[in-house]
């Protein structure tokens, strides 16, 4: 198996830009999990989805910040417009749930927002 | 205050010592506890997994968690260079299953 894939690796955009995440989970898992990673603020869950629907979202800084995952293959995180405060690493993880909630992590998408 | 406390270091061993690292939290509703390795640049990866308290062990790396402390300890044995990583506990509890809090990582470098 490929692993969870994530694009693009490395993201810079301009203040005010609209920026898209994609996501591959690993196949045959069922839950899919986007976090944020900053030295100040470590690993931060921001939302995650069972079965393609999403079950929390309280971590969604605020609606600048939207994920979708519309099948089992592939979901999406967008920030529009973008900040540079927006700039960190975020990870996709993915997990079958059982026997628990062992969670795959991708490589990550380093943003930077000039 | 955050729900989960960990030294964000960094720990420097000589090759071959053991490594200690532990967080603190404050949720007694904890019930499920990893510790997860990252290299630089890379994304987290599962080390060990404990089920509420007591003690687990895998090769090198023995995991305990005390929850009438709120304690967990990960350690490494016969430490290598390759185990120069950052090292995160991660925890959740049974009624937010999917919400893992994770500290905030501990940067261990081996040297040789």
């Amino acid at each position: 198996d490929a692993g969870v894939i994530q694009s693009p690796r490395h993201e810079v955009t301009e203040m005010g830009q609209e920026v898209t995440l994609r996501c591959k989970p690993i196949s045959g898992h069922d839950y899919l999990f986007w976090y944020r990673q900053t030295m100040m603020r470590g690993l931060e869950l921001l939302i995650y989805f069972n079965n393609n629907v999403p079950i929390d979202d309280s971590g969604m800084p605020e609606d600048r910040f939207s994920a979708k995952m519309p099948n089992a293959s592939f979901s999406t995180l967008k920030i529009q417009p973008s900040e540079p405060r927006d700039s960190a690493v975020y990870f996709c993880a993915s997990s079958s749930g059982v026997p628990y909630n062992e969670q795959f992590f991708g490589p990550g998408t380093r943003l930077t927002v000039l | 205050q955050k729900e989960v406390e960990q030294d964000p270091g960094p720990l420097s061993v000589p090759e071959g010592a053991i490594v200690s690292l532990n967080c603190t939290y404050s949720n007694s509703a904890f019930q499920y506890f990893m510790w997860y390795r990252q290299y630089s640049r890379k994304g987290p990866e599962l080390l060990m997994y404990t089920y509420s308290s007591g003690n687990k062990e895998d090769g090198r790396f023995t995991a305990q968690v005390d929850k009438s402390s709120k304690y967990i300890s990960l350690f490494i044995r016969d430490s290598q260079p390759s185990d120069s990583a950052t090292y995160l506990c991660a925890m959740s509890g049974t009624d937010s299953w999917g919400k893992l809090q994770f500290g905030a990582g501990t940067q261990v470098v081996v040297t040789p």
